[in-house]
């Protein structure tokens, strides 16, 4: 159980273009979905926080503009990377909590974005 | 803010041995989570070990343990018996109601 995909697994977007990484819960209801982003050889840092129907919050730094985040159901999440540039090419990784387990996280297999 | 600090870049343990990942942590708050997580060359992240502030007992997982140290807000993770599969990333993370946050990792090696 607590199983979170994330697709796609690897996309190849030209600069300035915008492109879309959903996130979805399979076997659970997630009331509040994780953004994080991986560079190479380094750690995850907290993108946003969303939780179902209501707008992400972002940790500061992270461009709400840039980085749009929709949690429109309690299963999908999407984040969508827009005019993207080299420096976003990053690994980007989702996760996923259920309100009665709400220290638990469920994590997504990551998507890697490389931006040319 | 809170903050997670890993002060071992790498590490390696000869398979069968013993080894110990050190992580601190900075925190002002009393009620939060602490974890292990693994993360091998597939980048997925898989739980190792949690524990839970309020519990003063160490929590523990077949080969995995971690010593929990309130008070000097340190909790380090023993691997008994190491296996060629332990080897990859570990990190560990601090949650609480503001969200996770994860240290830089540890770069684990098993030798043969």
């Amino acid at each position: 159980g607590a199983v979170v995909s994330q697709h796609p697994s690897w996309v190849i977007c030209k600069s300035g273009t915008s492109v879309k990484i959903e996130c979805r819960s399979l076997d659970f209801q997630a009331t509040t979905m994780f953004w994080y982003r991986q560079f190479p050889k380094q750690s995850l840092m907290l993108m946003a926080t969303s939780n179902e129907g209501s707008k992400a919050t972002y940790e500061q730094g992270v461009e709400k503009d840039k980085f749009l985040i929709n949690h429109a159901s309690l299963t999908l999440s999407t984040l969508t990377v827009t005019s993207a540039h080299p420096e976003d090419s990053s690994f980007y990784i989702c996760s996923a909590s259920i309100l009665a387990e709400i220290y638990e996280q469920y994590f997504g297999p990551g998507t890697r974005l490389t931006v040319t | 803010a809170q903050t997670v600090t890993q002060s071992q870049p790498e590490m390696s343990v000869q398979e069968a041995e013993t080894v110990t990942l050190s992580c601190t942590y900075d925190t002002s708050e009393s009620d939060y989570y602490l974890f292990w997580y693994k993360q091998p060359p597939s980048r997925q992240m898989i739980l190792v070990i949690r524990q839970e502030a309020y519990k003063q007992q160490n929590a523990t997982e077949n080969r995995f343990s971690v010593n929990f140290q309130k008070a000097a807000k340190s909790f380090s993770l023993k691997i008994s018996d190491s296996q060629l599969g332990d080897a990859a990333m570990y990190f560990c993370a601090y949650r609480s109601t503001h969200g996770m946050r994860f240290g830089a990792g540890t770069r684990l090696t098993v030798k043969p």
